[in-house]
């Protein structure tokens, strides 16, 4: 079993629409999760983070976590052409020590028009 | 625009040549990261340090020799590459190591490295 697992799509939805992007973790002492997106090409850019159960939000970003689970997802509404990316999960496993983040190997989105 | 700045954006090489890639960032970050991406793969961490100090080797060849001269600048000296090495490689920072939450990684732009 992958540490970090997601499924690497493509995931396609209508602009307009809400995009749903799950992962799951093997680590359950886990504490930290984090989103980044990454354009083609480009670096990955930090969307964003959680640690407690339950949701948070951030504009049109709502990222949820269920360690019970243990799964964290990122809904995106409203979706955008410019959201296109891939969308990579990152873990802080228990057993990683400090800051290693581990990675999941990305869903690809495309919100087409 | 990015706080972590990388150096060159492009780089070709061949296999016998010797050159660095360059990292630097003024956020006061106390950690920072070299990691390497293949095309359609995560991110794959290959060092840190942590207060100028080497923290985490993934067993990375020795072809690849990271060097921190300060808090700011963190290079990464190559020597002896093989095509296989040809990747994205990417410069992180964050506040600490050991922050978690606390010290999310900002990453740089990166360098698309080539060898021939």
């Amino acid at each position: 079993q992958k540490e970090v697992e997601q499924n690497s799509g493509p995931l396609s939805v209508p602009e307009g629409a809400i995009a749903s992007l799950n992962c799951t973790y093997s680590d359950r002492g886990s504490q930290s999760f984090f989103w980044y997106r990454q354009y083609s090409g480009k670096s990955p850019e930090l969307i964003m983070f959680i640690y407690s159960n339950g949701d948070k939000e951030d504009g049109r970003f709502t990222a949820q976590l269920n360690k019970a689970s243990q799964y964290v997802s990122l809904l995106i509404r409203d979706s955008q052409p410019s959201d296109s990316a891939t969308y990579l999960c990152a873990v802080i496993l228990l057993t990683g020590g400090g800051n290693k983040l581990t990675f999941g190997t990305g869903t690809q989105l495309k919100v087409e028009l | 625009d990015t706080e972590v700045t990388q150096t060159p954006k492009h780089l070709v090489m061949g296999m016998t040549n010797k050159k660095s890639l360059k990292c630097e960032q003024h956020m006061g970050h106390r950690a920072m990261y070299w990691y390497k991406q293949k095309a359609k793969k995560p991110p794959e961490l290959m060092f840190v340090y942590s207060y100028e100090k080497l923290s985490i080797n993934e067993s990375v060849p020795s072809r690849f020799s990271p060097e921190c001269p300060n808090s700011s600048l963190l290079n990464l000296h190559l020597h002896a590459l093989q095509p296989e090495d040809s990747a994205l490689y990417l410069c992180a920072s964050s506040p600490s190591w050991t922050g978690g939450l606390n010290s999310p990684l900002h990453f740089g732009n990166g360098t698309r490295l080539t060898v021939t």
